[in-house]
């Protein structure tokens, strides 16, 4: 157990529509970083908080979004939700993001289906 | 764009035998690696992380990095069937924040 949750665990969504999916932050941990796993593949990077403020992006449009609250927990929210978003969602957050040999703990992830 | 190779398997070894994961990254800048296991359905679990040129062991696991080669392994000693998982390589690069990139894992089986 990495102390990280997200909720909720499996969601079905129909084309077009919008999702929220949350995190809460390991005790301590004041960053969190946002990844897309679809079936076979490694984690894709789609953004990173850091005290509230996006720190990072991947290459993901502008209809992936987010936020980060003053506990530190985070929301990914997804609009107009198309078949390619059917993934494994996770959610890691780490406590010194500038420390070079910091390292990220995940959650269990949200498993998104689009129909 | 920076590039994380893996060998997606499966890698097939019997119990007992030393199994053997290799990745190999583009960007010469990276300073950090790790080493995650998943299992099928679960979250990435981090095992391993290097960040020197050598070996690093922890129990059954020994990571190894050339920078030079810009090659970082993963070895298993004694694997066992609980070991049978997708095994991630990440990595980071030197200078502002930390966001890893990551490999598309090589699958483990571990057969009796």
């Amino acid at each position: 157990e990495t102390g990280v949750t997200q909720s909720p665990t499996h969601l079905i969504k129909t084309r077009g529509q919008q999702v929220t999916l949350r995190c809460s932050s390991q005790s301590g941990h004041n960053t969190v970083s946002w990844y897309q796993q679809a079936l076979g593949q490694g984690p894709q990077f789609i953004f990173q908080y850091y005290r509230e403020e996006e720190n990072g992006r991947g290459n993901f449009p502008p209809r992936f979004s987010g936020l980060q609250f003053p506990n530190y927990s985070s929301e990914l929210n997804v609009n107009a939700l198309e078949l390619d978003d059917s993934a494994l969602y996770l959610c890691a957050s780490s406590s010194d993001v500038y420390r070079v040999q910091e390292t990220q703990y995940f959650g269990p992830g949200t498993r998104l289906l689009v129909l | 764009q920076k590039e994380v190779e893996q060998n997606s398997g499966p890698l097939s070894v019997p119990e007992g035998a030393i199994a053997s994961l290799n990745c190999t990254y583009s960007d010469r800048g990276s300073q950090s690696f790790f080493w995650y296991r998943q299992y099928s359905g679960k979250s990435p679990e981090l095992i391993m992380s290097i960040y020197s040129n050598g070996d690093k062991e922890d129990g059954r696991f020994t990571a190894q990095l050339n920078k030079a080669s810009q090659y970082v392994s993963l070895l298993i000693r004694d694997s066992q069937p609980s070991d049978s998982a997708t095994y991630l390589c990440a990595v980071s690069r030197e200078g502002g924040s930390y966001i890893p990139t990551f490999g598309r894992g090589t699958s483990l089986i571990v057969h009796p």
